[in-house]
């Protein structure tokens, strides 16, 4: 399974923009870059996912490099309730595996 | 629409006990999985299915068993407890292939005592 490199931990002010970084070398053309996020005691909850280009939702935006060896989850306005723990995956087939994603502190 | 309801939510098994996770999804999902949570830590794959009838073995299949007889529920069965699987297990589901998301149960929080 393809390896991403996330942060242990970040932290940012409240209603300032973060950007959350992770790298993954070993991507395959056929990876899809998924991220998540795990509030504390609860399951983890779809974010959003990219192949090429960057993408945008209601949640947060994602930037992917142009040699897809590295991408950015964006978080435009954060708030209190987006302190999490955000796992950047690559997705290629059948399953996806977790590693230990980047715990995020807003600072109010 | 229920989303992934998984049951029961909490649980304290004796060593040496049987139980069943369950998990149901409503969203008519070829793929699910099961994951445990340890204190601390992320996610590990215990089993995952791609289909009604198929299952294959995760990242820590050992001390599982599971199978996949609809495609609305996905079952984790314990047929022997340890206190090593005291875990945190979440079910989840999705459409199969690598452009969909997934969706998380709420989780079980077990025990074993």
């Amino acid at each position: 399974d393809a390896k991403t490199t996330q942060p242990n931990s970040m932290e940012s002010n409240e209603e300032e923009p973060v950007h959350l970084p992770c790298n993954h070398s070993t991507i395959s053309g056929t990876d899809y870059i998924h991220w998540y996020r795990q509030l504390p005691s609860q399951g983890p909850e779809y974010v959003i996912h990219g192949l090429t280009s960057n993408v945008n939702n209601r949640m947060a935006s994602l930037a992917i490099a142009e040699d897809r060896k590295s991408s950015t989850l964006i978080l435009h306005r954060a708030t209190l309730r987006d302190a999490a723990v955000y796992y950047c995956i690559l997705h290629r087939d059948d399953k996806i595996i977790f590693g230990k994603g980047t715990r995020l502190h807003i600072l109010p | 629409n229920a989303g992934v309801t998984q049951t029961p939510k909490f649980q304290v098994l004796k060593t040496g006990q049987s139980m069943t996770l369950q998990c149901a999804q409503d969203m008519n999902h070829e793929y699910m999985s099961w994951y445990r949570q340890d204190p601390g830590m992320g996610l590990r794959l215990i089993h995952y299915s791609v289909g009604a009838g198929i299952t294959d073995q995760g990242e820590v299949p050992n001390g599982y068993n599971v199978s996949r007889s609809t495609t609305e529920d996905f079952p984790l069965r314990l047929l022997s407890a340890a206190p090593s699987q005291t875990s945190v297990y979440f079910c989840a589901s999705s459409f199969f292939g690598p452009y969909y998301g997934y969706t998380f149960g709420s989780g079980t929080r077990l025990t074993v005592v």
